[in-house]
């Protein structure tokens, strides 16, 4: 059973074009998050959602838009793609928001030509 | 702003050597302590956590990690390494009583030679 899913695993696409990464997760969280790790291997925190809702927004530039459908669900759109977007993008999730462990996806290698 | 110290970059240890990995963090209240280890070509998994009580916490796979509080520190420790262990390393702190946000440090990557 796959706690916290991603799709799709590699995206290859070329400068300027549009893309979604989907991240589903069935441990019935609150929340949930998006990390970019770059190519130095550094985690950084993008985004979280509690309930369907927007709690941290890292000033993280507005091409990226999350989107939570529902609790299980939060996608991650991204604008006009630049170079400096390739990167691996991890989802997570936890029971509740603040304290308790994160559950990580297996990420999505994002490379941007 | 926060931010957590991990000062082992690159770490290469014999099988059955010990293993000792550096933590700081730098936030002056309560704090939540993870460790969290990257296989290759893996996603993250967690090790151990610090949330009160016993400063010296075990987890998974014989690791263990000791929270220094006057150090600022939440150092990974295991006595006896093994070819498996190969893996990066990430330690990550939490604020108390905030909206969840986990800053990672900049992680240390172990290999460990037969």
């Amino acid at each position: 059973d796959t706690a916290v899913s991603q799709t799709p695993k590699y995206l290859v696409t070329q400068m300027g074009n549009d893309k979604s990464i989907k991240c589903e997760q069935n441990l019935g969280h609150d929340t949930m998050y998006w990390y970019k790790q770059d190519s130095k291997k550094f985690l950084k925190i993008m985004f979280s959602y509690n309930n369907k809702e927007l709690i941290i927004n890292e000033t993280v530039p507005n091409r990226f838009s999350p989107k939570s459908p529902d609790k299980a669900h939060l996608n991650l759109h991204i604008n006009s793609l630049e170079l400096g977007d390739s990167a691996v993008y991890f989802c997570a999730s936890s029971e509740r928001e603040g304290l308790d462990e994160q559950f990580f996806g297996p990420g999505t290698r994002l490379t941007v030509l | 702003a926060q931010s957590v110290s991990q000062h082992n970059h690159h770490v290469i240890l014999s099988e059955a050597a010990s293993l000792e990995l550096g933590c700081n963090y730098s936030y002056g209240g309560t704090v939540n302590l993870f460790w969290y280890v990257q296989y290759p070509g893996q996603h993250l998994q967690l090790l151990l956590k610090y949330f009160s009580g016993d400063p010296l916490v075990k987890g998974i796979k014989g690791f263990e990690a000791e929270f220094i509080k006057s150090k600022f520190s939440f150092n990974l420790r295991k006595p006896s390494v093994q070819w498996s262990d190969t893996a990066e390393y990430f330690c990550a702190v939490n604020k108390f009583g905030t909206a969840s946000k986990l800053t990672f440090g900049t992680g240390t990557r172990l290999q460990v030679t037969l």
